[in-house]
């Protein structure tokens, strides 16, 4: 147990929905980085957060959106969901921008 | 932009046998992570190198950082079916400490019994 949360563990919804995934970091740490996996993209970097502020940004579509709360949690936030954005999603908590990550369990979206 | 290589990308091996799985780059990186990935988990740290040509040992893996800090090597001794997963490596950029993790596809690992 890495110490990391992300609810749900799975999501099913049609394509034009709009869904919240959330995640909570491990006690004490104020990074957390949102990950997208597929099996042909591989684990690509969304966005990064650190103490409620913006730190840096991948590949994250504008459809797509997250934010960082006082209490540190964080929630990415998918619209205009598409057959494409079926993937796993993976939120990782660190002490700072440049210590080791761990990873929550995912979020498995599926979009029909 | 950097990129890390994995190679193989795949691979199937029998209990007991040896291997070595490689992560390679063109670029520097301040230091290398190695994660294993089990189906439908979360990628789980296993270590961390920093100084070029660093030896970690853990258990059964040992983990080699290039002189250059270029590439990194797994090597796994006497495999066991839960040796099983995929092994991601991800590397930091020297010079940004707010650069994002770089991370390669992956090595799946198949340890049959």
């Amino acid at each position: 147990d890495s110490g990391v949360t992300q609810t749900p563990k799975h999501l099913i919804t049609a394509t034009g929905q709009r869904v919240t995934l959330r995640c909570s970091p491990r006690s004490g740490d104020l990074s957390v980085y949102w990950y997208q996996q597929s099996l042909d993209q591989g684990l690509q970097f969304l966005i990064q957060y650190y103490n409620g502020e913006e730190r840096a940004k991948g590949n994250i579509l504008e459809r797509f959106s997250a934010q960082q709360f006082p209490d540190l949690h964080s929630e990415l936030n998918l619209s205009s969901l598409e057959l494409g954005d079926s993937a796993l999603y993976f939120c990782a908590s660190a002490r700072t921008s440049y210590n080791e990550q761990f990873f929550g369990p995912g979020t498995r979206l599926t979009v029909l | 932009t950097q990129l890390l290589e994995q190679s193989p990308q795949f691979l199937s091996i029998q209990e007991g046998e040896n291997l070595t799985v490689y992560c390679n780059s063109s670029s520097v990186f301040s230091s290398l992570q190695w994660y294993r990935q089990e189906p439908g988990e979360g990628p789980v740290l296993l270590v961390t190198v920093v100084t070029g040509g660093e030896v970690k040992k853990l258990k059964r893996l040992t983990f080699q950082f290039g002189d250059a800090r270029k590439d990194s090597s797994l090597h796994i001794t006497a495999a066991q079916p839960g040796d099983t997963g995929l092994y991601l490596c991800a590397g930091k950029d020297p010079l940004s400490e707010n650069t994002p993790l770089v991370f390669g596809k992956g090595t799946r690992l198949s340890v049959i019994a």
